[in-house]
């Protein structure tokens, strides 16, 4: 079955280090792959996405490129903030029963940004 | 705009107890997902519907139940509470033509 493998966490860094999260994936199709974001106290958000082999997906500074030959996701951001604390989920998506596309989730990655 | 709204926020539960936890949105989206997050892991599937009337097993059911009268409304029923099924459940929603899920803000349930 599907199955989704992320970096173990927690991961702290300073104010204005590089991240990357590294998120490698095993599908029996073509799935589309998501990065998800917890807040404390939250639910999930979609942070990024992408659908198909070499697509990249950004959003608020953080992005991701569908690298098919590895099957892998990493999450990436130049620069992170105190705001950027949160677990971070890597994702696929594929067409289940019905055309559901039921989420398979990685364990998530929790960061703490450090002024 | 709610979005998913999920009740209660906060509930405990003692052994072989019966609760309903409630999901609803208001984007009129066809499909809806309950999930399970237990500490240190990812989201597990536990039910899910593609639309009102039509409901389906996920990854873990065992203990649970489901019914899907609306397109709004996606209640998830623990019939005999155990310390397995302390966990966060959270509810989630998406539209036919589109393949992302909105998750409301989860329940926090502790059986003891």
């Amino acid at each position: 079955g599907d199955s989704v493998t992320q970096m173990e966490g927690p991961v702290t860094l300073s104010e204005e280090a590089f991240l990357t999260i590294n998120c490698t994936y095993t599908a029996t199709g073509y799935p589309s792959l998501f990065w998800y974001v917890q807040y404390p106290g939250e639910g999930l958000q979609l942070l990024l996405k992408a659908t198909k082999a070499d697509d990249k997906g950004s959003n608020k500074g953080f992005e991701a490129t569908y690298r098919k030959e590895t099957t892998s996701f990493h999450l990436e951001k130049g620069s992170v903030q105190v705001s950027d604390s949160a677990v971070y989920f890597c994702a696929l998506s594929e067409v289940g029963g019905a055309g559901s596309y039921q989420l398979t989730f990685g364990k998530g990655t929790k960061l703490s940004v450090i002024p | 705009n709610a979005g998913v709204t999920q009740t209660p926020k906060f509930r405990i539960l003692k052994i072989g107890q019966s609760m309903t936890l409630q999901c609803a949105q208001d984007m009129n989206h066809n499909y809806m997902y309950w999930y399970r997050q237990d500490p240190g892991m990812g989201l597990k599937l536990i039910y899910y519907s593609v639309g009102a009337g039509i409901t389906d097993k996920g990854e873990v059911p065992n203990g649970y139940n489901v019914s899907r009268s609306t397109t709004e409304d996606f209640p998830l029923r623990l019939e005999l509470a155990a310390p397995s099924q302390t966990s966060v459940y959270f509810c989630a929603s998406k539209a036919g033509a589109e393949n992302i899920q909105y998750f409301g803000a989860g329940t926090r349930l502790s059986v003891l």
